[in-house]
């Protein structure tokens, strides 16, 4: 399975800083195909996970370009600025290049 | 708009086996490319992928729970179904499904609110 290693733990910020989150996967994520299915997720407070990234650096519809994703291989980030209050929450990295789909542990940002 | 709603029994007993309802509204599960996945997260932990199934039927299943799940679908009434048989309490946890599309790699594109099963003697 590949292993999703998601760095820090928790962040704190304040509001309208920049920070970034670090996504490590155990093998590539390159497809056969040639894309490479790294996926970026925030789960505010008593909500369910909602995407926000798509194929390393692709927003999802309707999502702030605040967000950004980067990387390739098996090193990916996610950078946020200008931080508002509506994005504090739970992110998670996951990667559906190949079976089992597997999801890194959690970023938790927290207002400083 | 995409919508997916979940449904589950919210309590069942260890050994029994838990069924979960995936009711969605703006796509089909026919239609070329689009899937509908299913993942859990116990409270205050993190996201466990259980289940996929395609529009060509394919379905893919966690290795850790392989025996012990069942994904399908019903496409005339846009649902997909999840059982898990001999459930205990480390099967407790919030349920999710999400609609997937991709060809080759896919991602989770919406995601329904969950619904939480808890198991319990």
């Amino acid at each position: 399975d590949v292993v999703m290693t998601q760095t820090p733990v928790s962040l704190s910020v304040s509001l309208g800083g920049q920070v970034s989150i670090s996504c490590r996967s155990s093998q590539s994520l390159v497809h056969n195909n040639g894309n490479t299915y790294l996926s970026w997720y925030l789960q505010k407070p008593g909500q369910s996970p909602q995407l926000l990234i798509y194929k390393v650096s692709n927003r999802f519809s309707g999502i702030s370009d605040r967000f950004s994703g980067s990387g390739s291989g098996t090193d990916f980030t996610l950078k946020i600025s200008r931080v508002e209050p509506d994005d504090l929450g739970v992110y998670y990295c996951g990667q559906g290049t190949q079976y089992p789909n597997t999801f890194g542990a959690g970023t938790k940002l927290e207002l400083k | 708009q995409v919508t997916l709603k979940e449904s589950g029994p919210g309590i069942l007993q260890p050994s029994q086996t838990l069924s979960l309802t995936c009711t969605f509204s703006g796509f089909s599960l026919s239609t070329y490319g689009m899937g509908v996945g299913w993942i859990r997260q116990p409270s205050g932990k993190g996201l466990e992928w259980l289940a996929n199934i395609w529009w060509d039927d394919d379905k893919y299943y966690n290795p850790s729970l392989k025996n012990r799940l069942t994904i399908s679908k019903d496409t005339s009434n846009n649902q997909a179904f999840l059982k898990i048989t001999n459930v205990d309490t480390a099967d407790t946890a919030t349920y999710y499904c999400a609609r997937m599309k991709g060809y080759g790699g896919y991602w989770f594109a919406y995601w329904g609110q969950g619904t939480l099963v808890t198991v319990s003697s």
